[in-house]
């Protein structure tokens, strides 16, 4: 299994909804990543796990609180959400630290 | 800081050679990475250099120089279904496992 699994594809949420993001890799992978992607832009690292535990925040709002419940999820919870936050969310999971990363199809999420 | 920079779009006919460069100024550098993305796709990772010199892969290959903070991709008897985006990423030292993607090249394939 070299799948990285995100859940759901697509997400319609509005500004007052609260919703989550799920990742799933069964890799035995030690560090996992959230990232965000804009149309026609590089993937923009949001945040990363080693271990589960959280050891990089790139100054990302509130809004987004991530997750790490076991070495193989990795949630992203979402709350008050501006418009410009739609984008596709791309989770990443990677062997150990600097090993290549392995991406999910992602979750294209608008904010209406 | 980092700084990565590569060409926004590249054409280039079925069957030739294309070279895709990458320049990278950063704090602390640890390896860089290519990645190839597929239009509403997830990227797919190419090839990997941390140490000075020429990796190859098939039809990819991938060349780092460190001094110059400079990398390229070569990618030999291209195909139509190579038309995607090629992402350099650099990984960062200080550990936490830090990658930072390039702007990407929007390579097209034509007959």
């Amino acid at each position: 299994d070299t799948e990285v699994t995100q859940t759901p594809k697509h997400l319609v949420m509005g500004m007052t909804n609260k919703k989550s993001l799920k990742c799933e890799q069964h890799m035995g992978h030690r560090a996992m990543y959230w990232y965000k992607q804009k149309a026609k832009k590089p993937p923009e690292l949001m945040f990363v796990y080693s271990y589960e535990k959280l050891s990089i925040n790139e100054s990302v709002p509130s809004r987004f609180s991530p997750e790490c419940p076991n070495s193989s999820l990795l949630n992203l919870h979402l709350h008050a959400l501006q418009p410009e936050d739609s984008a596709l969310y791309l989770c990443a999971s990677s062997q150990d630290r600097g090993q290549e990363a392995f991406f999910g199809q992602g979750t294209r999420l608008t904010v209406v | 800081g980092q700084n990565i920079d590569q060409p926004t779009e590249m054409t280039a006919t079925e069957g030739a050679i294309v070279q895709i460069n990458c320049t990278y100024q950063t704090s602390g550098f640890n390896g860089l990475f290519w990645y190839q993305q597929h239009a509403g796709e997830a990227p797919t990772f190419l090839s990997y250099n941390v140490l000075d010199g020429l990796e190859e892969k098939g039809r990819f290959s991938s060349f780092l120089s460190r001094s110059k903070g400079y990398s390229y991709l070569l990618l030999k008897e291209l195909q139509m279904k190579d038309s995607a985006s090629y992402l350099c990423a650099v990984r960062h030292t200080g550990g936490g496992n830090k990658l930072t993607f390039g702007t990407g090249t929007q390579l097209k394939v034509e007959l």
